[in-house]
């Protein structure tokens, strides 16, 4: 089956630029979705198709995807922003829903 | 407004049957695609289950055989019939809906626990 592969972890100081990646075989040919979750919360879609927000997301939250990367890119870092992160595909020839294993963002 | 409400987790013994539902309101569950992702405790999420609004069913590997998943229309609800459940299928059981694949899960529930254990 399809595997993403994301970083443990990722710190970043407030006001700063942090960027989860996400990995996988050709990622750039599907379509990424990205949720946040904080503890004891469902998740929350974040990004869409790669790079789209829903409504209600700040602008801070951008993604792109291309290659064998896909990238959350979170500006301007608030400490709220401190949660889990999770990539998402679609793979039509395997399971059909594929998530990475998660990458926890620490606010310094 | 759309919601998403599970129940039927709890404590079950190792090869023992659940059945989780899934009350949805706001939207018509049969004109959406449903799927139950889970999450062990410290862990990861886990994709379990999807039905379409066509009626096609999928499982991931590490439940299939095991887990049924199913809907209601006349009840607008989604299930998840769990049998001869093991100690690591303990987790909080997320119910999700998705428009049409592979739009992404847009509206989560708030969980409901298994846990398996003797």
């Amino acid at each position: 089956s399809y595997v993403l592969t994301q970083p443990p972890s990722v710190s970043v100081a407030p006001g700063k630029t942090a960027r989860i990646t996400c990995g996988g075989n050709n990622i750039g040919s599907k379509s990424v979705h990205w949720y946040q979750q904080k503890p004891g919360q469902a998740p929350v879609l974040v990004i869409y198709y790669d790079s789209d927000r829903p409504s209600g997301i700040p602008e801070r939250f951008s993604g792109s995807n291309s290659g064998n990367t896909a990238t959350l890119t979170i500006s301007r870092v608030e400490a709220g922003d401190e949660a889990d992160y999770y990539c998402q595909v679609w793979d039509s020839s395997s399971d059909p829903w594929v998530f990475g294993g998660g990458t926890k963002l620490t606010v310094l | 407004e759309v919601q998403l409400v599970e129940s039927g987790g709890g404590l079950v013994q190792p090869g023992g049957s659940l059945r989780l539902s899934c009350a949805a309101s706001g939207f018509t569950v049969s004109s959406n695609y449903m799927s139950w992702v889970r999450q062990a405790p410290g862990k990861g999420l886990e994709w379990v289950s999807v039905i379409y609004s066509g009626g096609s069913t999928y499982y991931a590997d590490s439940v299939k055989g095991r887990f049924t998943i199913s809907r209601d229309n006349s009840k607008n609800t989604l299930y998840l019939q769990m049998n001869s459940l093991r100690a690591e299928d303990t987790a909080v059981y997320y119910c999700a809906r998705g428009e049409l694949e592979p739009d992404p899960f847009d509206y989560w529930g708030q969980g409901t626990l298994v846990t398996v254990s003797s």
